[in-house]
């Protein structure tokens, strides 16, 4: 039973347009979300996060939003880059003490940037 | 420079034998959690631990074991009775108490081929 559901395994974006990666959860115990990016052969590296009692979170060209009613978050990329290709996972914890019981992820989308 | 040290980055491990991954972190984190990779499985929890002495099995974690006797060092034993042990391992740690602004910190992860 997959509680924290990417749906498209990858995404193809021109360079210098919005990429938008979709994220679906099922656990209504969920109420920190956070996005993480990874390249091949390396450990993901954090990106940005947003906590259940917002529904937006901006950092730079980085935005997340939160849907609580239907579920849903989402991140935006802004304008995207080459650089910006890479791996990204969805992960969802329950309670603000940080997740300290382990993250649930979702199994990724990749995000490819066209020039 | 603080941060997470896996080694070795590629393990190669004979059938019918166990293998220990390590981890070392000097961030000062209280928890540390080992998670698998697997080509469009994600990450799934295997083991973590809050605190020194305790640790608790995540979603997936027959067939592996772990000790922390140190607050730095979590290290992972990829026993004979994991039945399909080659992936990608990476460790991570957190601040155990507050809340997650950066989420986990993971490591560079180890490649676990099982020949």
């Amino acid at each position: 039973d997959q509680q924290v559901k990417q749906n498209s395994p990858s995404l193809s974006v021109q360079e210098g347009r919005i990429s938008i990666l979709n994220c679906d959860y099922t656990n209504s115990m969920f109420d920190y979300f956070l996005w993480y990016k990874k390249y091949p052969a390396e450990g993901p590296t954090f990106l940005i996060s947003i906590s259940s009692i917002k529904d937006k979170n901006e950092d730079g060209r980085f935005t997340v939003f939160l849907n609580k009613s239907a579920k849903h978050l989402s991140l935006h990329i802004v304008p995207s880059q080459p650089g910006d290709s890479a791996v990204y996972f969805c992960a969802a914890s329950p309670g603000s003490g940080g997740g300290a019981d382990g993250l649930t992820f979702g199994k990724g989308t990749h995000l490819i940037i066209q020039p | 420079d603080g941060g997470i040290t896996q080694s070795p980055k590629y393990l190669f491990r004979k059938e019918g034998q166990n293998v220990t991954l390590s981890c070392e972190q000097n961030l000062n984190h209280d928890a540390m959690y080992w998670y698998r990779q697997d080509p469009g499985q994600g990450l799934r929890l295997i083991y973590y631990s809050q605190i020194v002495n305790d640790f608790q099995k995540g979603d997936i974690a027959e067939g592996y074991s772990v000790s922390r006797e140190k607050k730095e060092s979590f290290p992972l034993t990829v026993t004979s009775a994991q039945k399909n042990p080659t992936a990608f391992y990476l460790c991570a740690s957190s601040i155990r108490t507050g809340t997650i602004l950066k989420g986990y910190t993971f490591g560079s992860g180890t490649r676990l081929t099982v020949v």
